[in-house]
């Protein structure tokens, strides 16, 4: 399995709303990333979890709060976003706990605040 | 701060030419990724570029590495139309101890014509 699956594929959610992004690997990779991405703009970081611990916080705003549950997993929870948080969301992850290998990309969560 | 730059940021071709896309990156790494975005997709790993003078090919894509320049290309033999798509280079720097970061350029936005 190279897979890193991500769900929902859509999200529509309103300003007041709460959601959660899910994302999931099963290649034993040690370390896992949520970036954003605007349209036309390439992705930026926001979160990297090392051996199912935050190591790398982008200074992103507290309405997004990540989680890693286990080494297989890893959630980003959605609270009262703003419109200009409108994105594609994407997951990833590489083998190292460190980072220092190549990453794969879920096929990502395009994310609508309305 | 870490910059990468890449040049163009638009090329549009004919089918059958040749060209190459240029990465910068301002600080010391030994690895370099290629990735592949298709519009409203996700990112495709292309290639994986660990040392100073690597060379990796596939199909009509050809990149190279050269760390002591801090300079990256992707070459692209007899263009094809579905080689269409937006190139980004990535440079993975050390951040915070042990661990690293992808940082990525801006984006090659790649469009072969008949």
């Amino acid at each position: 399995d190279t897979e890193v699956t991500q769900t929902p594929k859509h999200l529509v959610m309103g300003m007041t709303n709460k959601k959660s992004l899910k994302c999931e690997q099963h290649m034993g990779h040690r370390a896992m990333y949520w970036y954003k991405q605007k349209a036309k703009k390439p992705p930026e970081l926001m979160f990297v979890y090392s051996y199912e611990k935050l190591s790398i916080n982008e200074s992103v705003p507290s309405r997004f709060s990540p989680e890693c549950p286990n080494s297989s997993l890893l959630n980003l929870h959605l609270h009262a976003l703003q419109p200009e948080d409108s994105a594609l969301y994407l997951c990833a992850s590489s083998l190292s706990g460190t980072g220092a290998y190549e990453a794969f990309f879920g096929q990502g969560t395009r994310l609508t605040v309305v | 701060e870490l910059k990468v730059e890449q040049n163009p940021l638009f090329l549009s071709m004919q089918e059958g030419k040749n060209y190459t896309i240029y990465c910068n990156y301002s600080t010391t790494s030994d690895r370099l990724y290629w990735y592949r975005q298709d519009p409203g997709k996700s990112l495709e790993s292309l290639f994986v570029l660990l040392s100073n003078g690597a060379v990796k090919q596939e199909g009509r894509l050809m990149a190279s590495l050269d760390t002591k320049a801090r300079l990256s290309t992707l070459h692209i033999t007899a263009a094809v139309h579905d080689l269409s798509a937006t190139y980004f280079c990535a440079v993975d720097i050390r951040s915070g101890g042990s661990n690293y970061k992808l940082t990525f350029g801006k984006g090659t936005l790649l469009t072969v014509n008949p």
